[in-house]
């Protein structure tokens, strides 16, 4: 059981606009910063966005991360067939002292 | 561009140490950041173990914090990880990994800004 709750999938067309939602606590995302993280399969996972919505140099401007309360939302415009990935929200829990990440999210862009 | 290689057994015995180090390129690791490991069991999500900074501070996993050790050489620019008395559970990929870190009263970060490609370590008789 994570301690960051995110959907196990969610769908969209090409040239699309899909939503992954990462819900925390007043512990953990309301008080600290968001992360989020692509794997494609058999890589090592990739940043794409840090300290709630900034891109590291060369992440395209269709990642785009935002927070609000205790839930983060990486938002991708224009989908690709080379967007299917397990995507992953993480950040700071408080309580814990710890790193936390959520569960992980499959992409499948239909 | 800063990276990361990892070394240590690809299998280890059940109740015996898992231990991988990680050698960092192009970065000093004296220069600042902390540095740390995640792993990911076969088919599920990522787990944070820990992470270490140059001057030894480090911060673990509750779930693991009993088991790891975690350290870091700077005249071999390594650092490196021990994990105890190690299960089946414990069969994961293992990624090293610079974890840029802050914790404070508010507003603490923490994310993974530079990975390995991973080792996969299975404990296994």
């Amino acid at each position: 059981q994570s301690v960051l709750t995110q959907p196990p999938s969610v769908s969209a067309a090409p040239g699309q606009k899909v939503t992954i939602s990462c819900s925390g606590s007043s512990s953990n995302i309301w008080n600290n910063y968001v992360s989020w993280y692509q794997q494609l399969p058999g890589t090592a996972p990739k940043l794409l966005i840090y300290d709630n919505n900034q891109r590291p140099s060369g992440i395209p401007d269709r990642f785009s991360g935002s927070k609000s309360g205790s839930s983060a939302t990486l938002g991708i415009t224009g989908l690709q067939t080379g967007d299917e990935a397990d995507y992953y929200c993480g950040t700071w829990d408080s309580s814990l002292s710890a790193a936390v990440f959520g569960g992980g999210t499959t992409l499948t862009v239909l | 561009q800063v990276q990361l290689q990892q070394s240590g057994p690809g299998l280890v015995k059940p109740s015996e140490t898992l231990s991988l180090t990680c050698t960092v390129s192009s970065y000093s690791i004296s220069s600042g950041y902390y540095w740390g490991w995640i792993r990911q069991p076969p088919g599920k999500g990522l787990e944070w173990i820990g992470s270490v900074y140059h001057s030894g501070s480090t911060y673990y996993n509750p779930s693991l914090k009993s088991r790891v050790t975690m350290s870091v050489d700077t005249s071999k620019n390594q650092f490196s990880l021990n994990l105890t008395s190690v299960t089946a559970a414990d069969t994961a990929v293992y990624y090293c990994a610079r974890t840029p870190l802050q914790v404070t009263r508010v507003l603490s970060y923490s994310y993974t800004d530079v990975w390995d490609k991973g080792t996969t370590v299975t404990v296994s008789s």
